[in-house]
Parts: structure tokens; C-alpha cells; sequence
């Protein structure tokens, strides 16, 4: 069975740009939840979508976005990039979602904004 | 809202040394607790989880670890570090009634030959 994929593994970024990055769950995974990792503040969570819906959402302005589609596989927008945003993305699959399941976590995207 | 705390950011041990990482949790009924470990360049792997029962759980790779309901407490723990562990590891909070997960900002652990 695959694990979780993110694509792309490594994307730099000019402040004010924008961003999709892209997460590819474990087959007849149907949550989805991001997080973003910083050193010194571990892993803050962004949002997680259940079957296209987003059902929890994290303390982080509107510029951070997400979707999910029909397949499950979900995609994470940031536009007018600022240079704090420069982390790595993660995404972790599970089958009913957070909190008393088992998360499988990608890879990641390190995310580097100039 | 529940909370986590991993009071120690870097550890050190010698290989063949026992390790204990500590987690405190702050929640008031009873946490879905988890420990995960982060390799270089790596996503996250659960070591271990907690819900219910037997206060002390078993994982992989050896670890355990026990739940301290009057200390609010979930410490991590090896009797014998391989060079192998040294990676960085996460102690995780899911409350009850709640829906998402809540993490520690890690401990990073180094092991020395």
C-alpha cells in the first residue's frame, strides 16, 4: 500500500507569491489534516477535511486555504506569501480523522519564501 | 483546550544508555495521548498511543510509555538507546470531546557512540 505523498518536496517562494501544495492520502484514507512545522514550535495545525468538508480548522489567517477532493486528495493554498511563512508542510491521512486515530504523515513540503 | 508541554528541546545519551522524554498534557478528562518520532527528512511514525486501560503501553522499536493521571504526565521510555533513535520525537494530545490532535514542540535526541 503507498503512504502519503506531497508534492513537491521543495519549493522556494518570493514574498507575495502564492502557493498550492499537494497531498495524496493512503488509499480508502478519507481525512486529510495539515500541519505546519517550524523549529522551536513543533507542529501547528492548519485545518482537516473529511470527505471533501473541512471540519476543523487552526488559528492561522485567511491567506492559508484548503480543499479536498472527491478522491480524497487535497491540496493547501497560501497566497501573498510572507517570509514567516517558510516551514515545512505537513499532511497526515487517516481513515475517520483526529483525535483517537493513528495519523500516517507524508514526507512533507519544506517551503523556503525569499 | 488541551495543551501539550515537552519541557527538554535537546537530549544526549550514550548508546546502550536508558532514555525517559518527558510530555505533560493539560486536559480535563481522560487525553487520547500519542508519541511520534520525526527522522531527518522525514514525516512523522507513531511510536505508541494511549486511550484507555493499562496505564502502561508498549510501542515499537522497544519504547513504552506511562500515563500519570495525577501528574498529568506521559514520559517516553527505552532501556537501551540504539544510534538509531536519535531523531526528533513528539508527544501528541487528542481530547475526548474534541476533534483535532495537539502537539509538543519536540524533543530533539541525540545519541552519542
Amino acid at each position: 500500500k503507498a503512504g502519503v505523498t506531497q508534492t513537491p518536496r521543495y519549493l522556494i517562494k518570493t514574498r507575495g507569491q502564492q502557493v498550492t501544495l499537494s497531498c495524496s492520502p493512503i488509499s480508502g484514507h478519507r481525512s486529510v489534516s495539515w500541519y505546519q512545522q517550524t523549529p522551536g514550535q513543533g507542529l501547528q495545525f492548519l485545518f482537516e477535511y473529511f470527505s471533501e468538508t473541512q471540519r476543523n480548522k487552526g488559528n492561522f489567517p485567511g491567506r492559508f486555504s484548503g480543499r479536498q477532493f472527491s478522491n480524497s486528495r487535497s491540496e493547501m493554498n497560501v497566497s501573498t506569501l510572507e517570509l514567516g511563512d517558510s516551514a515545512l508542510y505537513l499532511c497526515a491521512s487517516s481513515t475517520q480523522g483526529p483525535p483517537n486515530e493513528k495519523l500516517f504523515f507524508g514526507s512533507g513540503t519544506q517551503l523556503s519564501v525569499l | 483546550a488541551q495543551s501539550v508541554t515537552q519541557p527538554d528541546i535537546h537530549i544526549t545519551v550514550s548508546e546502550g544508555a536508558s532514555l525517559e522524554l518527558r510530555c505533560n498534557y493539560s486536559y480535563g478528562a481522560t487525553p487520547y495521548l500519542f508519541w511520534y518520532v520525526q527522522s531527518p527528512g522525514q514525516g512523522l511514525q507513531l511510536l505508541l498511543k494511549y486511550f484507555s486501560g493499562d496505564t502502561l503501553v508498549q510501542g515499537i522499536k522497544g519504547f513504552e510509555a506511562e500515563f500519570k493521571r495525577s501528574q498529568s504526565s506521559f514520559n517516553l521510555r527505552k532501556p537501551s538507546v540504539h544510534w538509531s533513535d536519535a531523531a526528533e520525537y513528539f508527544c501528541a494530545v487528542g481530547a475526548s470531546s474534541g476533534d483535532k490532535l495537539t502537539f509538543g514542540t519536540g524533543t530533539r535526541l541525540a545519541v552519542r557512540p
